[in-house]
């Protein structure tokens, strides 16, 4: 089945800096990649998500990047905010038949002000 | 509904007693999904329900685990005998499983504690 590995486990940055979450996934059929965001005490919510034939999706401060061929993704943050503290989970999911998401092990980012 | 609705938000069970999870998914949503998270841990898979097709239960840990989802809407997850280790918080999630759009809505959760 689909593995996939997530680094760093935590990222500490600086107001203002950027943020970069790297993921790799082991099944090449996969097609779907998402990205969830989850505070403290507060459920998953999805913040972006790119499928496998685009190289790049961005939506303001947040942007994904997608090599099919090396199998990695990559979630980028600009400007970061203390809002942005949180846990980051990347995903994936071949789509299709069956539309299960494995997740990654998931990124604490802490934003300091 | 709204969104994807979970009772009861909090359980505290003892040990050895069964226990029952409820998740009523997104109207129209064809696919149902049953997730764990430990204290400080990713998303751990458990089930996941597709329309009329049998449930893919790959993430199930035990056979102390089940879920059945009732007229294609709402799912109840059941532990029994519960443990320990079985203390988490139970997230649920569905989505429109169709070729444009599969991301999943999840629920707040319910976090179980075993005493």
């Amino acid at each position: 089945g689909e593995n996939v590995e997530q680094h760093p486990s935590t990222l500490s940055v600086q107001e203002g800096d950027s943020a970069v979450i790297k993921c790799t996934y082991s099944d090449s059929a996969s097609n779907y990649f998402p990205w969830y965001k989850q505070e403290l005490g507060k459920r998953p919510q999805l913040i972006i998500d790119i499928r496998s034939n685009v190289g790049e999706k961005k939506d303001q401060r947040i942007a994904v990047t997608l090599n099919k061929t090396a199998k990695h993704f990559s979630l980028h943050i600009t400007e970061t905010q203390p809002e942005d503290s949180a846990v980051y989970f990347c995903a994936a999911s071949r789509g299709g038949s069956n539309y299960k998401l494995t997740f990654g092990k998931g990124t604490l980012l802490t934003v300091n002000p | 509904g709204a969104g994807v609705s979970q009772s009861p938000s909090n359980k505290v069970t003892e040990k050895g007693k069964d226990v029952e999870l409820r998740c009523d998914p997104i109207s129209g949503h064809t696919a149902l999904y049953w997730y764990r998270q430990s204290l400080g841990q990713g998303l751990e898979f458990l089930i996941y329900f597709q329309g009329n097709s049998a449930p893919d239960k790959s993430g199930l840990p035990s056979d102390r685990f089940s879920a059945e989802r009732t007229g294609g809407s709402v799912s109840t997850l059941t532990i029994q005998r519960t443990q320990q280790e079985d203390s988490a918080v139970y997230l649920c999630a569905s989505s429109l499983a169709s070729r444009s759009n599969y991301g999943y809505t999840f629920g707040s959760g319910t976090r179980l504690t075993v005493v």
